[in-house]
C-alpha cells in the first residue's frame, strides 16, 4: 500500500521567512495530493491540493509542486506569520478509491514573531 | 454551514470498558472515514465506507474494533474492551464521492482509557 513520508517533522522560523515541507510517496499511482492544516486542538483543514497533471499551484502566500518521475512534493509558504502557527500533513491519494487518503506523519510549524 | 458532527468529544473511561463514537457526515457526502490521531503515528486511517458499504478496516484491529454505518445519517467506531494504548483523538471525515477532492473532518474525539 501507499506509504507518505514527512520531513522535517518540527520547523521553527521567523516571521517573513519562508518555510518549505517536503513529502515522498510510494505508490506511482497517487494522483491526488492535499495539504491539511490543524491548528493546536481543531481539525485538519485542507489548505491546498495539487493533481498529477499539474506541477505547481499557488494560492496566495502558499505554494505546491509536485515531481511526479522523483514520487515528491512540496508545501512552501511565504512571508510567514504567525497565525501560519499549526501541524500541516501532507497526503496521497490513488483517485479510484472513493477520496482515501493517507497522510505523513506531520510538520510542527512554528512561526517566531 | 456543513460539518461533520461527532460525539462525544471528550471521553476518559477505564481499561475493559466498551466506547462508542459516533460521526454524523455531511449530508450528501457518501465517503465515510475514520482516523486516529496520536504523537507517534499521526493520523492513521482505521476504517473507511462508500455508500455505507465498508471498503477497507485493515487499518483497524480486528479483535477489538469495529465499525458500521446503520444509515446514511451515522457511522460507529466501537472499542471492546478498551486499552489504555487506544488513547488517541478519533477523526471522522466525510467526502462527496468517487472523486478525489476535500475530506471533511468533525472536531474529533478525544478518548483516555485509565
Amino acid at each position: 500500500g501507499e506509504n507518505v513520508e514527512q520531513h522535517p517533522s518540527t520547523l521553527s522560523v521567523q516571521e517573513g521567512d519562508s518555510a518549505v515541507i517536503k513529502c515522498t510517496y510510494s505508490d506511482s499511482a497517487s494522483n491526488y495530493f492535499p495539504w491539511y492544516k490543524q491548528e493546536l486542538g481543531k481539525r485538519p483543514q485542507l489548505i491546498i491540493d495539487i493533481r498529477s497533471n499539474v506541477g505547481e499551484k499557488k494560492d496566495q502566500r502558499i505554494a505546491v509542486t509536485l515531481n511526479k518521475t522523483a514520487k515528491h512534493f512540496s508545501l512552501h509558504i511565504t512571508e510567514t506569520q504567525p497565525e501560519d502557527s499549526a501541524v500541516y500533513f501532507c497526503a496521497a491519494s490513488r483517485g479510484n478509491q472513493g477520496g482515501k487518503l493517507i497522510f505523513g506523519q506531520g510538520t510542527e510549524l512554528s512561526v517566531k514573531p | 454551514d456543513a460539518r461533520v458532527t461527532q460525539t462525544p468529544r471528550d471521553k476518559v473511561t477505564e481499561m475493559g470498558q466498551e466506547v462508542t463514537m459516533r460521526c454524523q457526515p455531511i449530508l450528501g457526502h457518501n465517503t465515510v472515514f475514520w482516523y486516529r490521531q496520536t504523537m507517534m503515528q499521526g493520523l492513521e486511517l482505521l476504517a473507511y465506507f462508500r455508500n455505507r458499504a465498508p471498503l477497507d478496516d485493515s487499518g483497524m484491529p480486528k479483535d477489538r474494533f469495529s465499525a458500521e454505518m446503520p444509515d446514511a445519517t451515522l457511522a460507529t467506531l466501537k472499542i471492546q474492551p478498551s486499552e489504555p494504548r487506544d488513547s488517541a483523538v478519533y477523526f471522522c471525515a466525510s467526502g462527496p464521492g468517487q472523486v478525489d477532492g476535500e475530506l471533511f473532518f468533525g472536531e474529533g474525539s478525544r478518548l483516555t482509557v485509565l
